[in-house]
């Protein structure tokens, strides 16, 4: 298994608090990814870094922040969480395939369970 | 149209049943595809690329039509330990991000 850690595993929390998620990852690669799982809509991208302090935004970013100041770290931000962000919360990493593309398979963290009441 | 669609069942077998799943992806112009599995309450975990020419490892066996803009998943002699939601994964054009589909759940019973 890749050497992906989420911190914490739960955390129930109250609306408006702040809430920060850490990936840690021993595999060096440069991409991470951080996702949310909900019924009914599958997995969906939050935010993604391409190397230390590059990030871009996936398709569900309003409300999140991310940071990446170290290649093995990737923090998800929740400003003041809403009930709308309780969810299980995925961090991916993926490597980079030798022609310059990054390699599309990716290795998944076992997930954060967040309860925003 | 959401850009990966799939059955989302839940598939109840028998073990040794064959069951096949289909996903369909909206984007033509898609490069790469895979199959995920995803125990309960665990992360997803690669089970394998899906290939124009079509792929076998073991027991599974994933085919691409791209004409149609679809793909499938053939699992023969279903195990108990198949039991899981089996995620439909496209690699759009833009490269470097993934779209998963919301899973189809396979149940197995002895």
């Amino acid at each position: 298994d890749a050497g992906i850690t989420q911190s914490p595993r739960h955390k129930v929390t109250e609306t408006g608090t702040p809430v920060t998620l850490r990936c840690h990852q021993t595999e060096n690669h440069r991409y991470m990814y951080w996702y949310r799982q909900d019924p009914g809509h599958g997995l969906r991208l939050i935010h993604y870094s391409y190397g230390v302090k590059d990030t871009d935004k996936g398709e569900v970013s309003d409300g999140y922040s991310v940071s990446r100041s170290k290649t093995e770290d990737f923090l998800l931000t929740l400003e003041s969480a809403t009930s709308s962000q309780t969810s299980v919360y995925f961090c991916a990493i993926s490597d980079r395939f030798s022609w310059g593309q990054p390699q599309e398979t990716q290795y998944f963290g076992p997930g954060t369970r967040l309860l925003v009441l | 149209r959401k850009e990966v669609e799939q059955d989302p069942g839940p598939f109840n077998v028998p073990e040794g049943a064959t069951v096949a799943f289909n996903c369909t992806y909206s984007n033509s112009a898609s490069q790469s595809f895979f199959w995920y599995r995803q125990d309960c309450r665990k992360e997803p975990k690669l089970l394998m690329s899906v290939y124009s020419s079509g792929n076998e490892d073991g027991r599974f066996t994933a085919q691409l039509n791209r004409a149609s803009q679809y793909i499938s998943l053939l699992i023969r002699d279903s195990k108990l330990s198949d039991s899981a939601t089996y995620l439909c994964v496209v690699n759009p054009p833009q490269g470097g991000k993934l779209i998963f589909g919301q899973g189809t759940e396979l149940s197995v019973k002895p």
